[in-house]
């Protein structure tokens, strides 16, 4: 069945630090690829998104790109805010069946100023 | 982007006792939602997927005469569990999902506690 898998957290970096959160996928077929982030008290917010290969999905200075030859998807920021602390979660969703989303299983990350 | 909200945030009751979560999306029309569970320091798992006006579909190994849900309108969907125990202790999260398949828009969650 589809999986992903996370980098286990948590996280903690200095302000301005480089920032890779690892992601790897098990799926059939080509599936797309989403990093979600929950901040604090808030819902999930889709964060950004892939959805075929090669393809690099970027947001709020957050990077991500979709390699199936290794079936990855890391999330990477090259200098993170404090505002940046939050959980992150990889996600896919198959190309066939319903809507369904698969969920890694989170990574929480705190930046010290 | 779109809202969601979900009441209450948080919920103690007592085994035994039945409790109902609402989820609704406040500014669009959400012709599909979800129902998610999520243990601590583990991922979401998708509990069931409805569709307003018909019967949810659940994900295996979901009971459903213990998770009842109920999609009545295009706003509003309701998660019931049933006779609750301390093992059905969780957070709760939906999302909702418009004629477009591809974003889904999620709500913050709510904190059971069974007693």
């Amino acid at each position: 069945g589809n999986s992903v898998t996370q980098m286990e957290g948590p996280v903690t970096l200095s302000e301005e630090a480089f920032l890779t959160i690892n992601c790897t996928y098990t799926a059939t077929g080509y599936p797309s690829l989403f990093w979600y982030v929950q901040y604090p008290g808030e819902g999930l917010q889709l964060l950004l998104k892939a959805t075929k290969a090669d393809d690099k999905g970027s947001n709020k200075g957050f990077e991500a790109t979709y390699r199936k030859e290794t079936t990855s998807f890391h999330l990477e920021k090259g200098s993170v805010q404090v505002s940046d602390s939050a959980v992150y979660f990889c996600a896919l969703r198959a190309i066939q069946g319903a809507q369904k989303l698969v969920f890694g299983q989170g990574t929480r990350l705190t930046i010290n100023p | 982007g779109a809202v969601v909200s979900q009441h209450p945030s948080r919920v103690i009751c007592k085994s035994g006792t039945s409790v109902k979560i609402e989820c609704r999306s406040l500014d669009f029309q959400a012709t599909t939602m979800f129902w998610y569970r999520q243990f601590p320091k583990q991922s979401l798992m998708l509990m069931a997927t409805s569709n307003e006006g018909s019967k949810a579909t659940y994900e295996q190994g979901v009971e459903k005469d213990k998770f009842l849900i109920n999609h009545a309108s295009l706003t509003l969907s309701t998660l019931t569990v049933t006779s609750a125990h301390p093992e059905d202790s969780s957070f709760y999260i939906c999302s909702a999902a418009g004629t477009s398949t591809d974003t889904q828009y999620f709500g913050p969650g709510t904190r059971l506690t069974v007693l």
